[in-house]
């Protein structure tokens, strides 16, 4: 199975702040990866799919970047409503597998 | 507007079978693949299961493989999950997601725990 991996496991950051979250795969995924947000007793939301797309309806101050081994999540400009976990997910192959997430807190 | 609807979540015990059923509206049901993804409570998001357009194909977790079974029905626009042998580690919150890796758009969840 592709293991995937997320740092940090969590932070906190301003309003306003650029915040960047990575994720590894074990093995290539080429651009097969996407970005999900969680908040609490909820479910998740799409955010980017095929490493760089912004699912329709999402705020252009979240994007994806990269490919093969390694992606990135950045938030332009943090906002309150953005205080959420975010999963990375990988589907190049079988079974699709999740990143552990990342907790992101405003100070 | 997208809309995916679980239900038959609930308590049972080690060994008991459940069927959690899926109501999608909103969109081409047939357009698409789906998928089944749970979340042990306090825990990340593992995928399960999916299902081709047609039905025709299906995929699962190596860990509920020959447990579980996924099917649609297409003239109903509603997926299942049929759930045996079920075990403790398969306690859960599982959501119905539309796509068949990639999942665009995800259902609130019905909860399954399992418990003696």
């Amino acid at each position: 199975d592709i293991q995937m991996t997320q740092s940090p496991s969590s932070l906190s950051a301003s309003v306003g702040d650029r915040v960047t979250i990575t994720c590894r795969a074990s093995q290539n995924v080429f651009n097969y990866s996407a970005w999900f947000q969680q908040k609490p007793g909820k479910a998740p939301e799409s955010l980017i799919y095929d490493a760089s797309n912004l699912r329709r309806g999402v705020s252009s101050r979240f994007s994806g970047s990269g490919s093969g081994t390694e992606f990135s999540l950045t938030i332009s400009s943090l906002q309150p409503e953005d205080s959420a976990t975010y999963y990375c997910q990988q589907y190049s192959r079988y079974p699709v597998t999740f990143g552990p997430g990342t907790k992101v807190e405003i100070k | 507007e997208v809309q995916l609807v679980e239900s038959g979540g609930g308590l049972v015990q080690p060994g008991e079978s459940l069927r959690l059923s899926c109501a999608a509206s909103g969109f081409t049901f047939t357009s698409y693949w789906m998928s089944w993804v749970r979340q042990a409570p306090g825990k990340g998001l593992e995928w399960v299961a999916n299902i081709k357009k047609d039905g025709s194909e299906t995929h699962f977790l190596d860990s509920v493989k020959g447990r579980f079974t996924i099917s649609r029905d297409n003239a109903k626009n509603s997926l299942s999950l049929q759930m045996s042998s079920l075990r403790a580690e398969d306690t859960a919150v599982y959501f119905c997601a539309r796509g068949g890796s990639y999942s665009d758009f995800w259902g609130q969840g019905t909860l399954v725990t399992v418990s003696s």
